[in-house]
C-alpha cells in the first residue's frame, strides 16, 4: 500500500530564512507521481509541482525548489528566502498509475509559520 | 474563467438532517472526488467518480452518498448516519488517466450544531 510521511507538523521561521520541507514516501509501483500542494489559510489547495518517478530532475521556480531522490524515497520542498505569505500548510501527494484514479495519497501536511 | 465552484462555502446542519454540498467544474475532466478534511490532518478520499453515472467509493464513504449524472456536476450528501460530519469538504477533478494532476475546489465548510 502506498503511504507519505511528512513528519514535520509544524515549522516557524522568520521571515528571509530558508525552510526545507521533508516528504517521504512508499510505494510498489515502479512508476508513479509526486505532487506538492499548498493549503493557505483559506483553505484550497493549490498545486505546486507534479514529478513522475522517472525524472529525478532537480526543479526550481522562483523561490521554490525540489529535490527529488528515489534512493531515499524522498520528494523534499525548498522555500529559499521565505516571506509572510508563503505561511500555509503544505502537503505532499503520491499517486500510482497502477489500479484505478482513486490512488492519490496524501500526507498529513506541515504547517509552516513564516514571521514577520 | 475555468475551474471548480463549491458551494456553499459555510453551512450548518442540524443533527439528524441530510445536507448536499454542490461541486461544478467547466475543465472538462473526467474524473471528480470529494475529500473530507478534519483540522490539523490530511485529506481522506470519500468518493470519486471516473465517467457520468458511474463512482466508487473512498475510504470513508460510510454516511455519504454521491451521484454523477453529469460530466460536470459531482454533488456530495451527507446523511444522517454520518456520526462525526463536521469537517471541511473538498471536491477535485482530474483530466484523463490516473497520474494527472488533480485540480481542487475552494472548499466547504460544514458544521453540526
Amino acid at each position: 500500500a502506498q503511504k507519505v510521511t511528512q513528519a514535520q507538523t509544524e515549522i516557524s521561521v522568520v521571515e528571509k530564512e530558508d525552510v526545507t520541507l521533508d516528504c517521504v514516501y512508499e510505494t510498489r509501483d515502479t512508476t508513479y507521481y509526486l505532487f506538492w500542494y499548498k493549503q493557505p489559510p483559506s483553505g484550497e489547495l493549490v498545486f505546486l509541482i507534479r514529478r513522475n518517478s522517472f525524472d529525478e530532475q532537480n526543479e526550481i521556480s522562483g523561490r521554490y525548489s525540489w529535490n527529488f531522490q528515489k534512493s531515499t524515497s524522498s520528494f523534499n520542498f525548498t522555500i529559499t528566502a521565505s516571506q509572510v505569505v508563503d505561511s500555509a500548510v503544505y502537503f505532499c501527494a503520491l499517486s500510482e498509475t497502477s489500479g484505478s484514479a482513486r490512488q492519490l495519497t496524501f500526507g498529513s501536511g506541515t504547517q509552516l509559520t513564516v514571521l514577520p | 474563467d475555468g475551474g471548480i465552484t463549491q458551494s456553499p462555502k459555510y453551512l450548518f446542519r442540524k443533527e439528524g438532517q441530510n445536507v448536499t454540498l454542490s461541486c461544478e467544474q467547466n475543465l472538462n475532466h473526467d474524473a471528480m472526488y470529494w475529500y473530507r478534511q478534519d483540522p490539523g490532518q490530511g485529506l481522506r478520499l470519500i468518493y470519486y467518480s471516473q465517467i457520468v453515472n458511474d463512482f466508487q467509493k473512498g475510504d470513508i464513504a460510510e454516511g455519504y452518498s454521491v451521484s454523477r449524472e453529469k460530466k460536470e456536476s459531482f454533488p456530495l450528501t451527507v446523511t444522517s448516519a454520518q456520526k462525526n460530519p463536521t469537517a471541511f469538504y473538498l471536491c477535485a477533478s482530474m483530466a484523463g488517466a490516473s497520474g494527472n494532476t488533480i485540480y481542487f475546489g475552494e472548499g466547504s465548510w460544514l458544521t453540526v450544531v
